[in-house]
């Protein structure tokens, strides 16, 4: 059974740096099957996909373009974990952040989820 | 503004049955499999139809998905209360890049 716990501060200050990771058990965050992805939800924005990282021999980033000029999603091989880096935050990033497993061959479908964060952009 | 369109809310009465639409374009559900999700208020979305219409285990069979073209749609027969829940539709965009979701629809079992 495959389990994704999140980790990091529900509080971060205007223009710093928001930073979560998702331990993963059960499965491996270098399978060349699956990709490990970051989603957010707000009232505002609703569910918003914001990037992933997957291996195929190599690693590959894909990004949301809302966000492609300051987010980093990094794979940790040797804790078995990914992180989310998202810099200069505003109010406008508050939301509950999602770490998820996509096993779609092609397209996505997302079948594990953390628990998710709740991040308050404030100061 | 979603990428994918969902009705912002449904109801129907115990027993019966609902559909939920998905609407999207040709680099999106046109290009791709669709997936929905059932999330109950302070839990995190759970996957229920994945490649359209396929069931992960543990799902019930009174959960249905298709899809037509550019549209999809979940189906839920045989209503309980405790289906009540948000309900998203989401793909990937091939256009984008990058995974859409619908706006999310409000489910209530009157």
């Amino acid at each position: 059974q495959v389990q994704l716990q999140q980790s990091g501060p529900g509080l971060v200050q205007p223009s710093q740096t928001l930073s979560l990771t998702c331990a993963i058990s059960g499965d491996s965050v270098s399978s060349n099957s699956v990709a490990w992805n970051w989603i957010r939800q707000s009232p505002s924005r609703g569910i918003e996909w914001l990037g992933r990282t997957l291996y195929r021999s190599q690693w590959y980033n894909d990004y949301a373009v809302s966000v492609e000029t300051r987010i980093t999603i990094k794979p940790d091989t040797s804790k078995n974990q990914f992180s989310l880096h998202l810099n200069s935050v505003t109010p406008e990033d508050t939301a509950v952040y999602y770490c998820a497993r996509d096993a779609a061959v092609a397209g996505a479908f997302f079948d594990y989820w953390g628990q998710g964060t709740l991040v308050t952009v404030s100061s | 503004q979603s990428v994918l369109t969902q009705p912002p809310s449904v109801s129907a009465a115990p027993g019966q049955k609902v559909t939920i639409s998905c609407s999207g374009s040709s680099s999106n559900i046109g290009d791709n499999h669709v997936s929905w999700y059932q999330q109950v208020p302070g839990t995190a979305p759970k996957l229920l139809i994945y490649e359209n219409s396929k069931r992960p285990s543990g799902i019930p069979d009174r959960f249905s998905g298709s899809k037509s073209g550019t549209s999809a749609t979940l189906g839920i027969t045989g209503l309980q209360t405790g289906d009540e829940a948000d309900y998203y539709c989401g793909t990937w965009d091939t256009r984008l890049s990058a995974g859409v979701f619908g706006g999310g629809t409000r489910l209530t079992v009157l």
